[in-house]
């Protein structure tokens, strides 16, 4: 299958500082990838859409001057969790869908373990 | 508004059982749902993938079946190994190809040899 991936895997980060989390879709574009939050013993919820050259699309509850996404260009989004606290600490997931006519099929990044001290 | 569950939430099984982890959605009019497994603080592996129009999907030892207007889908395991163990995510697309996925709460599988 197709790869996505994500980077770094593991971050921690004093209260206050910002991160970037980056994730690649190495052997197709992907106009659209979505950024996801993990708790633990948790389901994944949606965070925000990222579409290529445009702004991101946030769910309902989700900060968008706290998770800042940038989709530049169709095979690289990034998060950036900006003055981050300890409740931010929490798995993060990226995802980019390889689509081919009718077929569609998600593939996820390693994750990011964030933890801010 | 979709919802996913997944039943049951964790299961232990001996070494060579043949196992059935349950799916189910409120919505039928999905695009397609997946399964995919996760091994503890890693991310998804996509094990299988169903289109809306299919009724089930095989590949070595496990096989997905889908029943779009019930709203059901179970990943069957055959002859199952500890290497087994992990969470396994159902996860449906709603509607359009370029939709996020929407994930069940998982089945947490021990496999004990």
């Amino acid at each position: 299958g197709a790869v996505v991936s994500q980077h770094p895997s593991r971050v921690i980060c004093k209260s206050g500082t910002s991160v970037k989390i980056e994730c690649r879709s190495l052997d197709f574009q992907a106009t659209t990838m979505f950024w996801y939050r993990q708790f633990p013993k948790k389901s994944l919820m949606l965070m925000a859409t990222s579409n290529e050259g445009s702004k991101a699309t946030y769910e309902q509850g989700v900060e968008k001057d706290k998770f800042l996404i940038n989709h530049a260009s169709l095979t690289l989004s990034t998060l950036t969790v900006t003055s981050a606290h300890p409740e931010d600490s929490s798995f993060y997931i990226c995802s980019a869908s390889q689509i081919a006519g009718r077929y569609t099929e998600a593939f996820f990044g390693q994750g990011t373990r964030l933890t801010v001290v | 508004k979709q919802e996913v569950t997944q039943i049951p939430a964790a299961l232990s099984v001996p070494e060579g059982e043949n196992l059935v982890l349950n799916c189910s959605f409120t919505d039928s009019a999905i695009y397609n749902l997946q399964w995919f497994r996760q091994d503890p603080g890693k991310g998804l592996t996509s094990l299988l993938l169903i289109q809306s129009s299919q009724r089930e999907q095989t590949s070595g030892r496990l096989n997905a079946s889908l029943d779009k207007s019930s709203g059901r889908s179970t990943l069957y395991i055959a002859a199952s190994q500890p290497g087994d163990s992990a969470t396994y995510l159902c996860a449906v697309r709603p509607g359009q190809a370029g939709t996020a996925l929407i994930f069940g709460k998982g089945t947490t599988l021990s496999v004990s040899s």
